[in-house]
């Protein structure tokens, strides 16, 4: 069946450094793949999405490319700032269904100053 | 703005007692979803809907059920409440397509605590 694994958190890193959070899906067909960040207190919202091999998602300074080869699409920022400390999710959906979404269990980043 | 609105942030019941979660979203969507959160297990879809009256099971439907009576307001029952029903509970809402490419909106989460 279809599922999605990302790395086990929580991933603490000082301000300004880089970020990686790795996610890896299995999935029939093409789907579209997600990712939703979590702030304390709320629910999810998306952070960004890409729809088809090679494209590249990117928003508040995160990217993530769709990388059918590897079935990867892992999250990227180039300097963290306190304010991105949340949770993460990587997800998945496949056409035909519904727009149902597939999540990974979640990877909380914690940015001290 | 969108909104996904639930109707308690916090939650405590009893074993046994009938529990109502209440969803409603204001953008005229056709999809809306029931998922509960756990630690370590991510988001997991307890029920969905893709229409007025319509549902379809998720991945865990047992002890749960579900109403839609109305196209904005999409309801979560716990027939009896059970300890291993504390979690925290998330609705969300997309616009329908075939494409798998819409983005969901989700409320702010109820958390339930069944003692």
């Amino acid at each position: 069946g279809n599922s999605v694994t990302q790395m086990e958190g929580p991933v603490t890193l000082s301000e300004e450094a880089f970020l990686t959070i790795n996610c890896t899906y299995t999935a029939t067909g093409y789907p579209s793949l997600f990712w939703y960040v979590q702030y304390p207190g709320e629910g999810l919202q998306l952070l960004l999405k890409a729809t088809k091999a090679d494209d590249k998602g990117s928003n508040k300074g995160f990217e993530a490319t769709y990388r059918k080869e590897t079935t990867s699409f892992h999250l990227e920022k180039g300097s963290v700032q306190v304010s991105d400390s949340a949770v993460y999710f990587c997800a998945l959906s496949t056409p035909g269904g519904y727009n149902k979404l597939i999540f990974g269990a979640g990877t909380r980043l914690a940015v001290h100053p | 703005d969108v909104k996904v609105t639930q109707s308690s942030r916090y939650l405590v019941k009893r074993t046994g007692e009938k529990v109502f979660l209440e969803c409603v979203q204001d953008m005229d969507h056709e999809n809306m979803f029931w998922y509960r959160q756990d630690p370590g297990l991510g988001l997991r879809l307890i029920y969905f809907s893709y229409d007025v009256k319509m549902k379809e099971k998720g991945d865990i439907p047992e002890g749960y059920s579900v109403s839609r009576e109305k196209k904005e307001r999409f309801s979560l029952i716990l027939e009896s409440a059970s300890t291993n029903q504390t979690s925290m509970y998330l609705c969300a809402s997309c616009e329908a397509s075939g494409r798998a490419v819409n983005e969901q909106f989700f409320g702010p989460g109820t958390r339930l605590t069944v003692l």
